[in-house]
């Protein structure tokens, strides 16, 4: 089955350790998101990936960067993480263009990592 | 541009009761509109879309939805709860002319009672 998928699913690093969490896809799509979403909240788009264009978000912290070396892959690196910065991490993919109406950029979601701060 | 208004965070039914979860939305465009199903500590699973098809959207777990225009809503309906209905629900809004923009709701968060 075409997926997205997200390792590792729980990620344990203590303050101000870098820290990367990957995520791969099978769908072939160009579009790549990164999202971070803290309890009880909608999930909060970091930045996104539009084949090899990088898209920030204007209110991301500096302290998150991503990589993308292929189509395939796609990396969230938090260079120094503070206590606010635990969260459940999503990535997601889209495609980046359609061909009937009936399509729709509807993102795909792997099963997020959850990432604590010690 | 575009936004959603998810009526009431939490809402609590009965088992076998009708589930009724409200989205507004608000867009200059047509929408593209979307609910998402997340369980604990797990991604968004897509429950079903609106794409300017059908007003009346099926999607899985017998979820459905209606696009009513003049009333900017895409309203989630279940005839009959079951347990496995607890989660978290988010209506999303985003249009035809771009990838980069899903606008999400806030969430509802679906409890089910024995």
């Amino acid at each position: 089955d075409a997926m997205v998928i997200q390792n590792p699913r729980y990620q344990v690093t203590q303050f101000g350790k870098p820290v990367t969490l990957s995520c791969s896809q099978t769908l072939n799509h160009n579009v790549m998101y990164w999202y971070q979403q803290k309890s009880s909240q909608a999930p909060k788009l970091l930045f996104h990936y539009y084949d090899k264009d990088f898209n920030n978000e204007a209110d991301t912290p500096d302290n998150f960067q991503s990589r993308r070396p292929n189509t395939s892959f796609c990396f969230l690196d938090i260079r120094s993480p503070g206590l606010g910065d635990a969260a459940m991490y999503l990535c997601a993919t889209s495609r980046d263009k359609l061909i009937r109406r009936t399509e729709s950029y509807e993102q795909y979601f792997g099963p997020g990592t959850r990432l604590t701060v010690t | 541009a575009q936004s959603v208004t998810q009526l009431g965070s939490h809402v609590s039914v009965s088992e076998g009761a009708l589930v009724l979860l409200r989205c507004n939305y608000s867009s200059s465009v047509p929408p593209y509109l979307f609910w998402y199903v997340q369980y604990p500590n797990q991604g968004l699973q897509l429950l079903l879309k609106y794409t300017s098809a059908a007003t009346l959207v099926k999607g899985i777990n017998g979820f459905e939805a209606e696009f009513k225009k003049s009333e900017t809503s895409f309203h989630l309906t279940k005839p009959s709860a079951h347990m496995s209905d607890a989660a978290e629900y988010f209506c999303a809004v985003s249009s035809y002319s771009s990838a980069s923009k899903i606008i999400f709701g806030s969430g509802t968060r679906l409890s089910i009672r024995p």
